[in-house]
């Protein structure tokens, strides 16, 4: 089975761009996390989707972040302008949330790893 | 507050010896589930295990185990015989019943260091 996909692996750009990252889900299920992963400040939770509805954006960290869910297999993160504190790796995951007692994990694609100069 | 605390931000361990990580949580849901990932330096996350509030027994999955102790609520990793394709950033983190998502919240990581 594919997993979670993100596209591109790799994003070096300068200071001022708009960078759009890509998520693909696993097919079937039916929430999606994005984070943000440094080595000062951790992992951190973005925004989540369930069934395509953005539940929380809490953690989008200002407006230049922004994300859609336009269908259940399709995901985009926006950064716009980008900085370089924006430099990061960027994770997608998602999981088939099955109620209270739901045990299913979270399925993380392999990342991707921005730069912005 | 702080949910998931991981108190070792570093530990080594020697080639096929056991480790525990330690995870302390804390909520006042009485449903919740408790995992553990890795993530190896090449960076992906990878999902090791999973222990639920009302399992009666600690759960198991190969050389990992977790040691669950709800009075204490903690939820520690074991890795018996080490090797090194263990070493790895370790994250433990908690899905709590209230929540119909599957948000977790990730404690911030034990790097494992396995000694040859």
């Amino acid at each position: 089975d594919a997993g979670v996909i993100q596209s591109p692996r790799h994003e070096v750009t300068e200071m001022g761009q708009e960078v759009t990252l890509r998520c693909k889900p696993i097919s079937g299920h039916n929430s999606l996390f994005w984070y943000r992963q440094t080595m000062m400040r951790g992992l951190e939770l973005l925004i989540y989707f369930n069934n395509n509805v953005p539940i929380d954006d809490s953690g989008m960290p200002e407006d230049r972040f922004s994300a859609k869910m336009p269908n259940a297999s399709f995901s985009t993160l926006k950064i716009q302008p980008s900085e370089p504190r924006d430099s990061a790796v960027y994770f997608c995951a998602s999981t088939q949330d099955r109620g209270l007692f739901g045990n299913q994990p979270q399925h993380f694609g392999d990342g991707t790893r921005l730069s912005i100069l | 507050a702080q949910k998931i605390t991981q108190t070792q931000p570093g530990m080594f361990v020697q080639e096929k010896e056991a480790v525990t990580l330690d995870c302390t949580y804390d909520t006042s849901d009485p449903s919740y589930g408790l995992f553990w990932y890795k993530q190896p330096s090449s960076g992906e996350m990878i999902f090791l295990i999973y222990q639920g509030s009302y399992d009666q027994q600690n759960a198991t999955e190969g050389r990992y185990s977790l040691n669950f102790q709800k009075a204490r609520k903690s939820a520690n990793l074991v890795i018996s015989a080490s090797q090194l394709g263990d070493s790895a950033m370790y994250f433990c983190a908690m899905r709590e019943g209230r929540s119909n998502t599957g948000k977790l919240i990730f404690g911030q990581g034990t790097t494992l260091q396995v000694k040859p």
